[in-house]
């Protein structure tokens, strides 16, 4: 069964360092998502891909957060500098199409981030 | 107001009973709404979606979606130890494009 990849699982960092995320959405899916869930919340929208363009970043602090996914394929998620309000759970999700009543994410395994 | 609110819980049934999972919205507008099941430390896994008004049966799982209320609930029947979980609801809003989801409910199977 396709899956979608996200790779480290768990990363410790120090604030004020730099880290990425990596995501492989299941083959064919062109929307790709990045979320933030905190503990005890929900996941949270960070930025949403169509292919290789942004159709949502509204709520990525873009001053510390970056996101790309040049060839319309795989993503990566960065973070500099990291702060201690960044440890959460970073979760990828992909689907086939958005906007439709059928519409359906899949997630991948998620990395979660402890920043000390 | 949230966009989507659930009771956080922990909803606690016993083994065998059916557990209630309710969830109420507040974009009139949106079309369709999602319930994941999510396992502590693990991603969220899509249980089912509903869109028109009514019930949705799936095995164990009915969804049930009234809009003129704006609120959408799951029902879990013979609930399991293993359906312990945090069930969140997600509904699909900005004009069909976004999905929010809500703070999710722990529900706890005891035996």
């Amino acid at each position: 069964e396709a899956e979608v990849a996200q790779s480290p699982r768990y990363k410790i960092t120090e604030k004020s360092q730099a880290v990425a995320f990596w995501c492989d959405p299941i083959s064919g899916h062109a929307t790709l998502y990045w979320y933030r869930q905190i503990l005890g919340q929900g996941p949270e929208l960070l930025v949403q891909f169509q292919d290789e363009s942004v159709v949502d970043d509204s709520q990525l602090p873009k001053d510390r957060f970056s996101a790309e996914r040049l060839k319309g394929v795989d993503s990566t998620l960065k973070i500099q500098p990291a702060e201690l309000g960044d440890s959460a759970m970073y979760l990828c999700a992909s689907s086939l199409i958005f906007g439709t009543p059928s519409y359906e994410q899949y997630f991948g395994p998620g990395t979660r981030l402890t920043v000390t | 107001q949230k966009e989507v609110e659930q009771n956080s819980g922990p909803l606690s049934v016993p083994e065998g009973a059916i557990a209630s999972l309710n969830c109420t919205y507040s974009d009139r507008g949106s079309q369709s709404f999602f319930w994941y099941r999510q396992y502590s430390g693990k991603s969220p896994e899509l249980i089912m979606f509903i869109y028109s008004n009514g019930d949705k049966e799936d095995g164990r799982f009915t969804a049930q979606l009234n809009k003129a209320s704006q609120y959408v609930s799951l029902l879990i029947r013979d609930s399991q130890p293993s359906d312990s979980a945090t069930y969140l609801c997600a509904v699909l809003t900005g004009g069909g494009n976004k999905l929010t989801f809500g703070t999710g409910t722990q529900l706890k199977v005891e035996l």
